[in-house]
C-alpha cells in the first residue's frame, strides 16, 4: 500500500521562481517527515526534516509546511536555481527508522 | 557519502543465482538499512538493523535476507535472484551524534538480473 503520496511527478520552474512539492500521508502515527534530494547517479541526501510539533520549518531557501489535520506536508524552494534541478523525495515514519518514501518529483529549473 | 561504501557498485547476474551486496560504514552508526529504488516507487525499505545480530523486516522483504555480524558491515543476500529484483540498492546509516535521526545514504549498487 502507498502510505505516502507525492505530487507532482515532474515540475518545471523558471529560475528565480518558487518550486512547490506536496505530500500526503495516511498513518497518523507518523511523527518524522524528512525531505531528500537526489542527483543522478548519487544516493539521496537529507535536505530538511520536520516533527509535527511545529507547522513550518525554514532552512535557507527551503521551507517545509506541515498540516497535521489534513495529513499533508509540502516543500517550498524559494528563488529556485538551476543547481536545484534534482529528484526530491518526501518520507514519513514513526520514530526515524522505518521511512516510507513518496514516489519522487523530478524538478527542472530552467535558466 | 558519510563514510559509507557499497560493493559491488554494478552487478549483472542470471536468474536463480545467489547474490550478496555489502555495505560498510566507518561512522559507528547504530542503525543500518537496505532500500531498493525503482521508477515510480521511490525508495522502499527491505530490511534494517538496530544492532549487531539485530534485524527487522521492511515493507518489501520477501526474497531477501540480511546479516550483521559487525557494527560496520551489513550484508543483503538474494538467495535466488529473480528479474523483479533488478533495481538500484541503497544502504543507509543513522543513529549517532547530534543528527541521530538523519539517514545517510551510500552511493548505491545497480543490480541487473537477466
Amino acid at each position: 500500500q502507498q502510505q505516502v503520496k507525492q505530487s507532482p511527478q515532474s515540475l518545471i520552474v523558471q529560475k528565480g521562481g518558487i518550486s512547490i512539492i506536496n505530500c500526503a500521508y495516511e498513518n497518523t502515527a507518523f511523527d518524522y517527515f524528512p525531505w531528500y534530494q537526489q542527483f543522478p547517479g548519487k544516493g539521496p541526501a537529507l535536505l530538511i526534516a520536520i516533527r509535527p510539533d511545529v507547522s513550518e520549518k525554514k532552512e535557507g531557501r527551503f521551507t517545509i509546511s506541515f498540516n497535521k489535520s489534513a495529513k499533508q506536508f509540502s516543500l517550498h524552494i524559494m528563488d529556485s536555481q538551476p543547481g536545484d534541478s534534482a529528484t526530491y523525495f518526501c518520507a514519513a515514519s514513526k520514530g526515524a527508522q522505518k521511512l516510507v518514501f513518496g514516489q519522487g518529483t523530478r524538478l527542472t529549473i530552467n535558466p | 557519502d558519510a563514510g559509507i561504501t557499497q560493493s559491488p557498485r554494478h552487478k549483472v547476474t542470471e536468474t536463480g543465482t545467489p547474490v550478496t551486496l555489502r555495505c560498510h560504514q566507518t561512522e559507528n552508526h547504530r542503525y543500518m538499512y537496505w532500500y531498493r529504488q525503482d521508477p515510480g516507487h521511490g525508495l522502499r525499505l527491505i530490511h534494517y538493523s538496530y544492532g549487531v545480530k539485530d534485524t527487522d523486516k521492511g515493507e518489501v522483504s520477501d526474497g531477501y535476507s540480511v546479516s550483521r555480524s559487525k557494527t560496520e558491515d551489513f550484508l543483503l543476500t538474494l538467495e535466488s535472484a529473480t528479474s523483479s529484483q533488478t533495481s538500484v540498492y541503497f544502504c543507509a546509516i543513522s543513529g549517532r551524534g547530534r543528527l541521530s535521526d538523519t539517514q545517510y545514504f551510500g552511493p548505491g549498487t545497480r543490480l541487473t538480473v537477466l
